[in-house]
């Protein structure tokens, strides 16, 4: 069975620009769920995505956004991009109900300069 | 809100026992996961206990939960070097609310 995807495995993005992380999940997982991983603020919860309604969010600002499609693929959303956004982006995808952990793709990394 | 403490490094032998702490505040906790990432990688499942049980083993590793003190722990028994990496504890109090991660536990593992 494939993993969690995530593309592209790294961005290089400068200050003022968006960019769109992808991530396709395991077959059959209904959810899908972004973190943020920083060395000061470790894994800080985005969102959360249960089929194609958001059903989770984290204290982020609006410019973090995004949407989960009808086969269960997700896509986030980050505009006017900060020197701070830089950090590695991991999605997660699971069967979204009861306890079915969360798998774990091998991230984004985003650099914004 | 819920908050997850580790201690943020252990260093140990190559064939001794690891166990890494983690404390938790949320009482109403009811699923607590360990994960452990290696360089450049994603975080790995490595297993996951429920508030209603109090240890649980799989193969080299054991979990011990304490409800009262909010404690849970990882024991790794004959440990590698392969198992040199970052171990993060996790918790949730449902099936549909988000994990809260600690700060992770870095593991080196001495040859």
């Amino acid at each position: 069975k494939a993993g969690v995807t995530q593309t592209p495995r790294y961005l290089i993005k400068t200050r003022g620009q968006q960019v769109t992380l992808s991530c396709s999940p395991i077959s059959g997982h209904r959810s899908v769920s972004w973190y943020q991983q920083t060395p000061g603020q470790g894994l800080q919860f985005l969102f959360e995505y249960f089929s194609e309604t958001q059903r989770n969010k984290g204290n982020f600002p609006g410019r973090f956004s995004g949407r989960q499609f009808s086969n269960s693929r997700s896509e986030m959303n980050v505009s006017t991009l900060e020197l701070g956004d830089s950090a590695l982006y991991l999605c997660a995808s699971s069967r979204g109900q009861g306890n079915s952990p969360l798998h774990f793709g091998n991230g984004t990394r985003l650099t914004v300069t | 809100g819920e908050d997850v403490e580790q201690s943020l490094f252990l260093s140990v032998r190559e064939g001794d026992s690891s166990v890494i702490n983690c404390t938790y505040t949320d009482s109403s906790s009811t699923y607590l996961y360990w994960y452990k990432q290696e360089p450049g990688a994603g975080l790995q499942l490595l297993t996951y206990i429920f508030s209603n049980m109090d240890m649980k083993q799989d193969q080299r590793l054991t979990v011990l939960l304490n409800k009262k003190d909010k404690h849970l722990s990882l024991r790794i028994a004959d440990t590698q070097t392969g198992d040199s990496a970052i171990y993060f504890c996790a918790e949730r109090n449902s099936g549909n609310t988000p994990l809260v991660f600690g700060k992770g536990t870095r593991l080196s593992v001495i040859a």
